[in-house]
């Protein structure tokens, strides 16, 4: 079974400052999805990254995909408060009667404090 | 766009009752659909997927089952409730890769007390 470990768990920061979350996991993976959950809520997909060395960003979030395939990194520029909540990395099984499947990290509590 | 609702939001039971959420899926057909559990705080553990009527796989062993008597709705059911079984349900569904290919509904809270 492919693990996937995720750091910080806990990550307590000032408005203005920026961060990076990691995921890694034990072997390659395909493809891999980066969630955030609110208190209450399912999670809401952040991206999805495919390729080795693939970088995407979504407004002051920039996500990054290993050369190897093995880890991934979202960093956060100039955090609000607005960006608090649980931070959640997740392999999809892209095959066989698995397909769909997710593997999810164990998460990052993200609190930005104004 | 797919749409997943689960019901209820919230649910307080005693050890020992049963158990019934449920959840269906809109904007779409013939989905894997997902059950997932979650702790405070942390990641989800998938506990049973189904990729057709009547077809449910069990990934962990527990006091829990789950159907699917139709296309678009997903049943998860437990006969007596044990303190363990407090958590976080979610429900998925999966239509295929792309940005809108993974939805989760709004979950179950549970408490056995």
């Amino acid at each position: 079974t492919q693990l996937l470990e995720q750091s910080p768990q806990f990550l307590s920061i000032q408005e203005g400052e920026n961060l990076t979350v990691y995921c890694n996991s034990s072997s390659v993976f395909s493809s891999l999805q980066w969630y955030r959950q609110e208190p209450g809520e399912g999670p809401v997909l952040l991206v999805t990254v495919v390729t080795g060395g693939e970088v995407k960003k979504l407004k002051r979030l920039t996500f990054q995909f290993g050369d190897a395939r093995k880890d991934s990194s979202l960093h956060i520029t100039a955090a609000q408060p607005g960006d608090t909540g649980l931070y959640l990395c997740a392999l999809i099984n892209a095959g066989g009667t698995s397909y769909g499947k997710l593997t999810f990290g164990q998460g990052t509590i993200l609190t930005v404090h104004p | 766009s797919q749409t997943i609702h689960q019901w209820p939001a919230t649910l307080v039971q005693p050890v020992g009752s049963p158990l019934s959420l449920e959840c269906t899926v809109e904007g779409t057909s013939n989905p894997n659909l997902y059950w997932y559990r979650q702790a405070a705080g942390r990641g989800l553990q998938l506990l049973f997927y189904s990729v057709g009527i009547g077809q449910i796989s069990s990934e962990v062993p527990q006091n829990l089952s789950a159907s699917r008597p139709q296309d678009r709705q997903f049943i998860l059911s437990s006969k007596k409730l044990l303190l363990s079984d407090s958590g976080f349900y979610l429900c998925a569904s999966f239509t295929g890769p792309g940005p809108r290919g993974y939805t989760f509904g709004s979950g179950t809270r549970l408490t056995v007390v």
